[in-house]
């Protein structure tokens, strides 16, 4: 089964730090997304990367930015983090479905 | 912009009730997939229907395509506790393949025992 792999379930960051959520898929897919839950919302997309080094912006990309330097690896970066940026974030790998990680919940304090 | 709508919102029922889930929408879809999402977890993958007026049976649940892949609907037979959780579908553009899937906004489900 592939796995999606999350670097941390919990995190908390003061406004105004910089974050990085990591995220390592082991089954050599190519593509690979970020989407932030919120409640009432549903799963926004954040951007995803269809190779090393692409990526492409999704529904809601202001205030983030992604590295994609190894095919598993793909990082959402929150350059200056911020309180309206608490939530829940959840990276997905694919060839037919998705596979998600188990979610990093972000609280920005 | 396609869009998915999920309904209910929300639904609480009893151990053994039916229950049946809509997501709808005014877009085709090449197909569409369902997912369920526990607390503290990622959705999980439950199956993908591809063909108009496809049904799918999972054990309790089943799952069917309209035929004109514009809406789709779980219907979840004797409802068991374990079947708690967020119910998601999401749709792929019929003009791509199963980048960028679209999110309905999901279904919480509480089954009580």
């Amino acid at each position: 089964d592939v796995k999606v792999t999350q670097s941390s379930r919990y995190l908390v960051k003061r406004t105004g730090e910089k974050v990085f959520l990591e995220c390592v898929q082991d089954m050599d897919h190519e593509n690979m997304f970020w989407y932030r839950q919120d409640p009432g919302l549903g799963l926004r997309l954040i951007y995803f990367s269809y190779d090393v080094k692409m990526k492409e912006k999704g529904d809601i990309p202001e205030g983030y930015s992604v590295s994609r330097e190894k095919k598993e690896r793909f990082s959402l970066i929150l350059e200056s983090a911020s309180t309206n940026q608490t939530s829940m974030y959840l990276c997905a790998s694919s060839y037919y479905g998705y596979t998600f990680g188990s979610g990093t919940r972000l609280t920005v304090v | 912009t396609q869009l998915l709508e999920q309904s209910p919102q929300f639904l609480s029922i009893q151990e053994g009730e039916n229950l049946t889930v809509y997501c709808n929408s005014s877009s085709v879809f090449s197909s569409l997939q369902w997912y369920r999402q526990e607390p503290g977890e990622g959705p999980v993958l439950l199956v993908t229907v591809v063909t108009g007026g496809e049904v799918k049976k999972l054990k309790r649940l089943t799952f069917q395509f309209g035929d004109a892949r514009k809406d789709s609907s779980l219907h979840i037979t004797a409802a068991q506790p374990g079947d708690t959780g967020l119910y998601l579908c999401a749709g792929a553009p019929s003009s791509g393949g199963y980048n960028k899937l679209i999110f309905g906004a999901g279904t919480r489900l509480a089954v009580h025992p």
